[in-house]
């Protein structure tokens, strides 16, 4: 079946940077992207971007331009999310998830399935 | 950016009762958006896509409408696995964003 299977939780240091795996399992990795979303504790979720496996195109949210680089490994079949500058509204759950692609449309489609999610907690 | 509303913020219901969650985009979105289903400690779980199309493997009782602006989630007998935050999520255009969320509660 489907999995994403992200890596274990984080504790950072505010100005530290962070890089989040998450391993997908059960089929072919490069046919579709992988988005990062993230949920800060007791709020909604945010969308961070996203990487098409196919060729690496990426976009991201502007509020994180300049902090985020999210890559995909097809020889491991594994994205990897690294947020730089951490700062203590930074702490959430970060989640991936594999994303569908809609033929002809530059944007890509909705996210399923997701990772388990990946604690990032920033604190002095 | 395209604004996602969602109402009501939270709803009380019953085992058994329909119960509707209205997402409103500030611009037109056509029937680009999905609707999640989230519970606590979990990720979430994806239930619609393009507005109305249900993923296979969720209960029929689960049906999504809409375009345009304005779209639902309607849940025709709520039972008790159905206790969640739903959250909707356009992908219309860059960046991609979701509601708010709606909370389902036990009245």
């Amino acid at each position: 079946q489907v999995q994403l299977v992200q890596s274990a939780a984080e504790v950072k240091k505010p100005g530290a940077s962070v890089k989040v795996s998450c391993k997908a399992s059960g089929y072919t990795f490069s046919t579709y992207g992988i988005t990062w979303v993230r949920q800060a504790p007791g709020q909604g979720l945010e969308w961070m971007g996203w990487i098409s496996a196919y060729n690496g195109d990426t976009n991201y949210a502007q509020k994180l331009q300049g902090r985020v680089t999210m890559t995909a490994d097809t020889s491991t079949s594994t994205a990897y999310m690294e947020l730089r500058s951490l700062r203590s509204d930074d702490t959430a759950v970060y989640y991936c998830a594999r994303v569908y692609r809609i033929a002809a449309r530059p944007v890509p489609g909705w996210f399923d399935p997701w990772g388990q999610g990946t604690l990032v907690t920033v604190s002095s | 950016d395209i604004q996602m509303t969602q109402s009501p913020s939270t709803l009380s219901a019953s085992v058994g009762d329909s119960v509707t969650i209205t997402c409103r985009a500030s611009q037109s979105i056509s029937s680009w958006l999905a609707w999640y289903q989230q519970k606590p400690g979990k990720a979430p779980k994806l239930l619609i896509y393009k507005a109305s199309s249900l993923e296979s493997g969720v209960p029929s009782r689960f049906s999504g409408s809409g375009s345009g602006t304005e779209f639902t989630l309607t849940i025709s007998s709520l039972q008790p696995d159905d206790f969640a935050t739903y959250y909707c999520q356009q992908y219309n255009s860059y960046p991609l964003t979701f509601g708010g969320g709606t909370k389902v509660e036990i009245k």
